[in-house]
């Protein structure tokens, strides 16, 4: 199974700050990486789908960036509404791991 | 708008089994490959399994923890999705999401004597 480690596993920001968050895979994956957003109470929301396509709807605030086995979230200026926990997720191959998750605190 | 919703989550006793339903709308269903994925109460995201499209051979895999007591189905005719539960455990206690990119809101599952 492909390892997914995330890292930091939290960190604390606060509003306008640059914050980036990095994804290493165990093995070579391309590009085949999802990045996710998970807000206190709620259902994950897909970011991002092939590392660093941007998803319908999704604030160009968020960049994603790697290929093959290190991958990097960025946020240019943290909004409150950004403070959660983001998830990286491998879909090279079964079973599609993730990350630990990356908490976003104030 | 695409959208999700899950259904059939409950309280169960250990040994049981349960079926959750996820009905889809607003995108074209039978091209989608589906995925459940589950959460644990305050941890994170963990893969359950997948079911690839009728037209890609409709295959399903699965986790190791659940392979053999879970499985996975679709009905297109309904823009459904199934996920079969058996022999249930207590650690498989958690909420469960249905996912094609969108994710839906979640359905609470609960193993407990």
């Amino acid at each position: 199974d492909i390892q997914m480690t995330q890292s930091p596993p939290s960190l604390s920001a606060s509003v306008g700050d640059r914050v980036t968050i990095t994804c290493r895979a165990s093995q070579n994956i391309g590009t085949y990486l999802y990045w996710s957003q998970q807000r206190p109470g709620k259902a994950p929301k897909l970011l991002f789908y092939t590392a660093s396509s941007l998803q319908t709807g999704v604030p160009s605030r968020f960049s994603g960036s790697g290929s093959g086995t290190e991958f990097t979230l960025t946020i240019s200026s943290l909004q409150p509404e950004d403070f959660a926990t983001y998830y990286c997720q491998q879909t090279y191959s079964a079973p599609l791991t993730f990350g630990g998750g990356t908490k976003v605190e104030i | 708008e695409v959208q999700l919703v899950e259904s059939g989550g409950g309280l169960v006793k250990p040994g049981g089994s349960l079926r959750l339903s996820c009905a889809g709308s607003g995108f074209t269903f039978s091209d989608a490959w589906m995925t459940w994925v589950r959460q644990a109460p305050g941890k994170g995201l963990e893969w359950v399994g997948r079911i690839k499209s009728k037209t890609d051979g409709g295959t399903t895999e699965y986790a190791a923890p659940v392979k053999g007591r879970f499985t996975i189905s679709r009905d297109d005719s309904r823009n459904t999705l199934y996920l079969q539960m058996n022999s249930l455990k207590i650690e498989d206690t958690g909420v469960y999401y249905c996912t094609a990119r969108t994710w839906g809101q979640g359905t609470m599952v609960t193993v407990s004597s």
